[in-house]
């Protein structure tokens, strides 16, 4: 498959608590990006982070990136109900001819109150 | 400014049958790309059009196909459908060349029984 793998697949947590996802990939990127999708709707997109770059944040997120070891985690902090959906992470390919995301398949969290 | 406009929100059809659906970008936006989400393969990249040029293709028969018209308005086009084809499908608008941060619609859950 060409998709990337994330893990944990399902992750269910505490109002309040931190929680991280990590996805992996396959091939040199340009970037590196997040997406949120609340059940049977479309993808949100929550950050971007280049290949250059190392670490990113966004009010409670905190990306980071380590393209020697092509893997990237996504940390949200002080986690609500209402972040409760399916993070998938997604790479724009290096040699890619336009237009294409890979995605990975998705961890599902679940934040309870 | 809208948001990306995806119709119909929900379609069955039968085996055999083809199926045509229309993605609205946001106004501005010139790249407009499709995909396919399954619970089994997860989120597969179709193609990708961008000031009415296919620029990038997937893996998917060619029963699949697509186009885009002066308006950035896309459709695509699934003949001879199968059940394998049940999908939630998602289009994403983009305002530049580049793949980063793809706006998303809400999707078309077609059914095919």
């Amino acid at each position: 498959s060409q998709q990337g793998e994330e893990d944990p697949q399902a992750l269910s947590i505490q109002e309040g608590e931190n929680a991280t996802m990590n996805c992996s990939y396959k091939t040199s990127i340009n970037n590196l990006q997040w997406y949120r999708q609340n059940s049977g709707r479309g993808l949100v997109h929550l950050i971007l982070i280049r290949s250059n770059e190392r670490e990113k944040h966004s009010g409670r997120l905190r990306v980071t990136l380590d393209t020697s070891k092509k893997s990237s985690s996504l940390l949200i902090t002080a986690s609500r109900a209402a972040d409760t959906a399916s993070y998938f992470c997604a790479t724009d390919e290096i040699y890619n001819q336009g237009g294409k995301l890979i995605f990975g398949q998705g961890t599902e969290l679940s934040v309870k109150p | 400014k809208a948001g990306v406009t995806q119709t119909p929100r929900y379609l069955i059809k039968t085996r055999g049958q083809q199926v045509t659906l229309s993605c609205s970008p946001i106004s501005g936006h010139r790249s407009v790309s499709w995909y396919q989400q399954t619970p089994g393969q997860g989120l597969q990249f179709l193609f990708e059009y961008f000031s009415e040029t296919q620029r990038n293709k997937g893996n998917f028969p060619g029963r699949f196909s697509g186009r885009q018209f002066s308006n950035s308005r896309s459709e695509m086009n699934v003949s001879t459908l199968e059940l394998g084809d049940s999908a939630l499908y998602l289009c994403a608008s983009s305002p530049r060349r580049f793949n980063e941060k793809l706006f998303f619609g809400s999707g078309t859950q077609l059914s095919v029984l």
